[in-house]
């Protein structure tokens, strides 16, 4: 998880609440995925992106979560009216571009 | 679908045991990765295999790419407690492709 940041590490929200979820990506990196995990399951692709563009958001719900990672500043996962089957772990990873991908330590939605 | 499959799903040993995880595929990818993630914790990278045959060591762990490049194989000997985890293959088709993970072998060591 070298460098990777993400915030907060717990994040608890009632239902029909936003959520916003944060990844600073390593130093020099530009290419930012976000997974989604439930317990005892492997990670999920949401959305993959580059400086201030979306290359693939095929694992994007269509409704409710948009992602964006602008010039300056962390990446960001924003989920609107939260709903309890949005609990889960969200992860960020980032990369130079390459196959390697270096993840971030998680942010943990609890849906009230 | 599931593009990567990984065997077997849950593994429990004994301390000292030998141990081999399987990653497998229908498609070629152009590199796989392997992955330890602890609970609570994000995934970390293990290893990177890109050319099919490839065998990469790391101290106690053997990675292996099929000559086909559609299969991987993760060996572990003489396993210690702290091996304990979730074990998650990724593979991808170009270095310009998301990367697929596989839904992962978790490993629990006993003392």
């Amino acid at each position: 998880n070298a460098g990777v940041m993400q915030n907060p590490r717990h994040l608890v929200r009632r239902r029909g609440q936003e959520a916003r979820l944060r990844c600073s990506p390593m130093k020099g990196h530009s290419h930012v995925y976000w997974y989604r995990q439930l317990p005892e399951e492997g990670l999920k692709f949401m959305v993959y992106l580059q400086k201030e563009n979306i290359i693939d958001e095929s694992g994007m719900p269509k409704e409710r979560f948009s992602a964006e990672f602008p010039k300056e500043g962390p990446s960001i996962l924003r989920i609107q009216q939260v709903v309890r089957g949005d609990s889960a772990a969200y992860f960020c990873a980032t990369s130079e571009g390459g196959y390697e991908q270096y993840f971030g330590p998680g942010t943990r939605l609890t849906v009230t | 679908t599931q593009l990567l499959e990984q065997s077997p799903q849950f593994l429990s040993i004994q301390e000292g045991e030998n141990l081999t995880v399987y990653c497998n595929s229908s498609s070629v990818f152009s590199s796989l990765q392997w992955y330890r993630q602890e609970p609570g914790e994000g995934p970390v990278l293990l290893v990177t295999v890109v050319t099919g045959g490839e065998v990469k060591k790391l101290k106690r762990l053997t990675f292996q790419f099929g000559d086909a490049r559609k299969d991987s194989s993760l060996h572990i000997t003489a396993a210690q407690p702290g091996d304990t985890g979730l074990y998650l293959c990724a593979g991808a088709k170009t270095s310009y492709d998301k990367v697929i993970f596989g839904p992962g072998t978790s490993l629990s060591v006993i003392p």
